[in-house]
């Protein structure tokens, strides 16, 4: 099955600054990678995502990288704000499960990021 | 648009009893959703896709006679965790993807926190 790594646990910057995260994952099927930002005992939210035959997407402050070769995709926050505060999770799928049906998401293990003020 | 409610929002049960949590698209029709577990600071596990009309598929290591689901409409599905246990208590998340789109994208309803006392 699939491995997401999801690197760093916790990264802290001061306001105004950017902030990168970095995901590899394991399975060469996956093609489909959205990041969300969870707030304390809340959902997580859609931020941006990217789909394999694109290699990079930005919206706004926000940019999403990808490198099907190495296996690797980035989340960028430029200009970063305090209410950036939260837990970002990284998440990798192939769409389609291995009965045919739809695929669910492999989350990496999220990285708390800290907006210094 | 692409709205998911769940509900309960939060749940105390005495151990050896069961649960209901219902995950509801509001306004777009879900053939496939899925349940998530995310225990206090850790990240998502998928638990089971769940497709309408048909058996659920469940993740390894998840036992599919303790989390039964059912898939009976377009717009709702339901977890029922039997004869649950302290070790049961998590945030389960449920998350529903647009089957008039063909996206790829996930819309995640709100949690439901179960305490097992």
């Amino acid at each position: 099955g699939e491995n997401v790594e999801q690197h760093p646990s916790t990264l802290s910057v001061q306001e105004g600054d950017s902030a990168v995260i970095k995901c590899t994952y394991s399975d060469s099927a996956s093609n489909y990678f959205p990041w969300y930002k969870q707030e304390l005992g809340k959902r997580p939210q859609l931020i941006i995502d990217i789909r394999s035959n694109v290699g990079e997407k930005k919206d706004q402050r926000i940019a999403v990288t990808l490198n099907k070769t190495a296996k690797h995709f980035s989340l960028h926050i430029t200009e970063t704000q305090p209410e950036d505060s939260a837990v970002y999770f990284c998440a990798a799928s192939s769409g389609v499960g291995s009965g045919g049906g739809a695929d669910g998401l492999t989350f990496g293990k999220g990285t708390h990021l800290i907006i210094q003020p | 648009g692409a709205v998911v409610s769940q509900h309960p929002s939060w749940v105390i049960c005495k151990s050896g009893t069961s649960v209901k949590i219902e995950c509801r698209s509001l306004d777009f029709q879900a053939t496939t959703m899925f349940w998530y577990r995310q225990f206090p600071k850790q990240s998502l596990m998928l638990m089971a896709t769940s497709n309408e009309g048909s058996k659920a598929t469940y993740e390894q290591g998840v036992e599919k006679d303790k989390f039964l689901i059912n898939h009976a409409s377009l717009t709702l599905s339901t977890l029922t965790v039997t004869s649950a246990h302290p070790e049961d208590s998590s945030f389960y998340i449920c998350s529903a993807r647009d089957a008039g789109t063909g996206s790829h994208r996930q819309y995640f309803g709100p949690g439901t926190r179960l305490t097992v006392t």
